[in-house]
């Protein structure tokens, strides 16, 4: 069965902190998201990634930042996490042919 | 920015009635997807439907397109609990070959047993 796993379910951060959230793909996906989702505002995309070693900002990007180094894993980070980042964060792999993957989510706090 | 708008917010039905679910959205589309999520939980590929397309099935799931008045329902048929849960559309514009989904805000729909 195809999978695509955060490293985190749940993380509590300080502000000011470095955050590091990991995603990983089993697929050979070359496209892979990461998404917030806030209540009343959906899901929306921070940044996406089309290969390895490539990156697109998304609507929200601001305050975060994105690593690809391999083609499995994209990595989001926040560079000085703010209790506005406060959030549920999804990655997910697909494309138009299947749909997107999405893993189960990382519920992040910052105090 | 939103693309996709789900309708109702929010839905309760008895279990074993269908439930009806809308999607409008603002520009040209490629194909519209829909997800389900389970409270807390990530998010679950259902149907997608593409744009020369009109109406698709997936066992009691049915979605309708309408390109004209960038439109779409999803209809789950014999509702059981374990349908329970919040229900998304999203669009696919590719933006110079760069795909990418944009969701809607969802419709929450509880199943009453």
């Amino acid at each position: 069965d195809v999978k695509v796993t955060q490293s985190s379910r749940y993380l509590v951060k300080r502000t000011g902190e470095k955050v590091f959230l990991e995603c990983v793909q089993d697929m050979d996906h070359e496209n892979m998201f990461w998404y917030r989702q806030d209540p009343g505002l959906g899901l929306r995309l921070i940044y996406f990634s089309y290969d390895v070693k490539m990156k697109e900002k998304g609507d929200i990007p601001e305050g975060y930042s994105v690593s690809r180094e391999k083609k499995e894993r994209f990595s989001l980070i926040l560079e000085s996490a703010s209790t506005n980042q406060t959030s549920m964060y999804l990655c997910a792999a697909g494309g138009q042919l299947y749909g997107y993957t999405f893993g189960s989510g990382t519920r992040l706090t910052v105090v | 920015s939103q693309q996709g708008e789900e309708d109702p917010q929010a839905l309760s039905i008895q279990e074993g009635e269908n439930a009806t679910m809308n999607c409008s959205y603002k520009t040209s589309i490629n194909n519209l997807q829909w997800y389900r999520q389970n409270s807390g939980r990530g998010l679950v590929h259902l149907i997608l439907i593409r744009s020369n397309e009109r109406e698709k099935h997936s066992g009691r799931l049915r979605v309708t397109l309408d390109t004209s008045k960038k439109s779409s329902s999803l209809l789950i048929t014999a509702s059981r609990a374990a349908d329970t849960a919040s229900y998304f559309c999203a669009t696919d514009s590719t933006n110079f070959g760069n795909e990418k989904l944009t969701f809607g805000t969802g419709t929450r729909l509880t199943i009453i047993p």
